[in-house]
């Protein structure tokens, strides 16, 4: 069935060093995948959002990787902060249904 | 987000009763979301509508249905609750793009 994963549920990482996020989907026909941060005892805050006729995407200290051949999904973080610290979420919409994965924590060590 | 709000906000509730949740959006959204998140899990998809009166099931669906009667109420219902509901629900809405997310309703099944 649809699924979207992540392949590391616990990233550690100094502050100021860059972070890698990854995440796998298995719909070739999702168009649109978004990547979402969420704090403890709040619900997701959108992140930074990438379309299927894109393979990068640039935000602010944020940049989304799309790769459609192996169907891979990345989030960078320049410069990583203790106030990024939080469980982050990539999702994908396939036709009406916004599907997520397991999710990745991330701490960051001062 | 002020755009989409969820009531109530905590709830306790008896086995055997039936509970409603509501998911209030002020963006004239045509989709939206019923999500759940467990401790160490993701969300996984209960139900979503893409339009008034248009739903269909997510991947944990069993115990639980929904009406959308309004563009900007989405309900949620369990007929009678279980133990196995007590979780965190969210709702998100969005318009194709661009989906934001509640503070969530945190319900204990007792």
């Amino acid at each position: 069935g649809e699924s979207v994963g992540l392949h590391l549920p616990t990233l550690s990482v100094q502050e100021g060093d860059n972070s890698i996020i990854n995440c796998a989907y298995s719909n070739s026909a999702s168009d649109y995948f978004i990547w979402y941060k969420q704090e403890s005892g709040k619900g997701p805050q959108f992140i930074i959002d990438i379309r299927s006729n894109m393979d990068k995407r640039q935000g602010q200290r944020v940049t989304v990787l799309l790769n459609k051949t192996v169907k891979h999904l990345s989030l960078q973080i320049a410069a990583t902060q203790p106030g990024d610290s939080a469980v982050y979420f990539c999702a994908e919409l396939n036709g009406n249904k916004l599907v997520f994965g397991a999710g990745t924590i991330l701490r960051v060590k001062s | 987000d002020a755009g989409i709000t969820q009531s109530p906000r905590h709830k306790v509730t008896e086995t055997g009763t039936p509970v409603t949740l509501r998911c209030h959006q002020t963006e004239n959204h045509r989709y939206m979301y019923w999500y759940r998140q467990d401790p160490g899990h993701g969300l996984r998809l209960i139900h979503y509508s893409y339009g008034v009166k248009d739903t269909d099931k997510g991947e944990v669906s069993d115990g639980y249905s929904v009406s959308r009667s309004k563009t900007e109420d989405f309900l949620l219902t369990l007929e009678s609750a279980t133990s196995s509901q007590t979780s965190v629900y969210f709702c998100a809405s969005g318009g194709g793009y661009g989906y934001t997310f509640g503070s969530g309703t945190r319900l204990t099944v007792v």
